[in-house]
């Protein structure tokens, strides 16, 4: 079964730098969301598009926005980057309301 | 305090026993609870979800329900060395946005 899809894989950035990150949620998936790991942490809720609006909005920085495209992929702009940035960010998609699944997500590091 | 909580563990059990996961969340709005396993540096598996109070089962895994007492576990039977990972249990709102605890390192040893 396909699942979510995440690119690039990994990212290294210096900083102050601007990242894009993918996100390609499983076929006929409508909701997206996004998640940042930290070490040793357990994920945390970003932000989350349904049929291509904004619904949910958790803890995402300013320096930081997304959006939802027509064929439903998301990408997550992250700028002005931060070490602090540096963490695994997760796509999930699902059948709003439904179960979410993760995508492999995209390891991200700033120097 | 955060809103769901997990003993981070490690939690040790023997091949072939049985691994008792727990969690308590405080928001009552919580409508459905999920655990998720996660291998280190991978992405959360979606091992189980339930919404109603009572017992899932589901193979050799079962998720059990309390919205009274807001308590949510996992029990594993016959536990494998490749069981062991980090289960995140998660509780999620109306608007379904996943509200994870911090996650419990289980190791089965051989």
């Amino acid at each position: 079964a396909a699942g979510v899809i995440q690119s690039p894989r990994h990212l290294i950035k210096e900083k102050r730098e601007t990242a894009t990150l993918k996100c390609y949620p499983i076929p006929r998936h409508d909701t997206v969301y996004w998640y940042q790991q930290g070490p040793g942490q357990d994920p945390q809720f970003l932000i989350s598009f349904y049929e291509k609006m904004q619904s949910d909005k958790g803890s995402i920085p300013d320096r930081f926005s997304a959006q939802q495209f027509s064929d439903y992929h998301s990408e997550l702009n992250m700028s002005s980057l931060e070490l602090g940035d540096s963490a695994l960010y997760f796509c999930a998609s699902s059948l709003a309301p439904g179960t979410q699944y993760f995508g492999p997500g995209t390891r991200l590091t700033v120097l | 305090q955060k809103e769901v909580e997990q003993n981070s563990g490690p939690l040790s059990v023997p091949e072939g026993a049985i691994a008792s996961l727990n969690c308590t969340y405080s928001d009552r709005g919580s409508q459905s609870f999920f655990w998720y396993r996660q291998y280190s540096g991978k992405s959360p598996e979606l091992i189980m979800f339930i919404y109603s109070n009572g017992d899932k089962e589901d193979g050799r895994f079962t998720a059990q329900l309390n919205k009274a007492s807001q308590y949510v576990s996992l029990l594993i039977r016959d536990s494998q060395p490749s069981d062991s990972a980090t289960y995140l249990c998660a509780a999620n709102n109306a608007g379904n946005m996943l509200t994870f605890g911090g996650g419990t390192r289980l190791m089965v040893k051989p």
